[in-house]
């Protein structure tokens, strides 16, 4: 199994250009979470999806998009980039089992640079 | 919402010497506690977790306790090694939510 993928793994944008990251998982997971990690703030939710077609905002949304329209895959959009979006993106999974307390399974992140 | 504090920020220790770090949240329905490891330029790993159940729990030369009333939850690493040099993140969530809220982390390097 390839846990979970991320793609791109670098990019770099101009002010204003428009981009989709892409997060895979092949472990049957129905919960899926995008974080943005930046020095001195830990990782951020951004939004989440508690499976197939929903999706749910996190803590810091504004400025981002995403969809799930396949079980395992869960996009992240950036409709009109800004120098604030500079960050690593992480990806992140976890199963269902109903009353139980699921650990997240990360992807490796991608490094995103808005000039 | 929930506000997990993580302290220190930055830790250094001597190779075989203990580290220790320490998180307070603040919701009280808070009942999971994990701790992730972050090795550099790769995601996060789970290395153990604390249900709000138990007070201690431990693994190896890890272990993490959890002070329910007091709001807060330490992880204990024990004989350090260089390769525990990382990230450290505490987190805390609900069950229901699936959602977790993380510290800020706290990067521990351990000078051989």
């Amino acid at each position: 199994n390839a846990g979970v993928t991320q793609t791109p793994k670098f990019r770099v944008l101009k002010t204003g250009q428009s981009m989709t990251l892409l997060c895979a998982q092949d472990m049957n997971h129905e919960y899926m979470y995008w974080y943005r990690q930046d020095p001195g703030m830990g990782l951020r939710l951004i939004h989440y999806s508690v499976g197939e077609g929903t999706t749910a905002k996190g803590e810091v949304p504004d400025g981002y998009n995403v969809s799930r329209l396949k079980k395992q895959n869960f996009l992240l959009g950036l409709e009109s980039a800004a120098p604030s979006q500079t960050s690593v993106y992480f990806c992140a999974s976890s199963y269902s089992t109903g009353r139980a307390y699921n650990e997240q399974f990360f992807g490796p992140g991608t490094r995103l640079t808005v000039l | 919402g929930e506000n997990v504090e993580q302290h220190p920020s930055t830790l250094s220790v001597q190779e075989g010497d203990s580290a220790v770090i320490k998180c307070t949240y603040s919701d009280s329905a808070s009942n999971y506690f994990p701790w992730y490891k972050q090795e550099l330029g790769k995601g996060p790993q789970l290395i153990i977790d604390i249900r709000s159940n138990v007070g201690e729990k431990k693994d190896q030369r890890i272990a993490v306790t959890l002070n329910k009333t007091a709001k807060h939850f330490s992880l204990h690493i024990t004989e350090t090694q260089p390769e525990d040099s990382a990230v450290y993140f505490c987190a805390a969530s609900n069950w229901g939510y699936q959602k977790v809220t993380f510290g800020i982390g706290t990067k521990l390097q351990v000078i051989p």
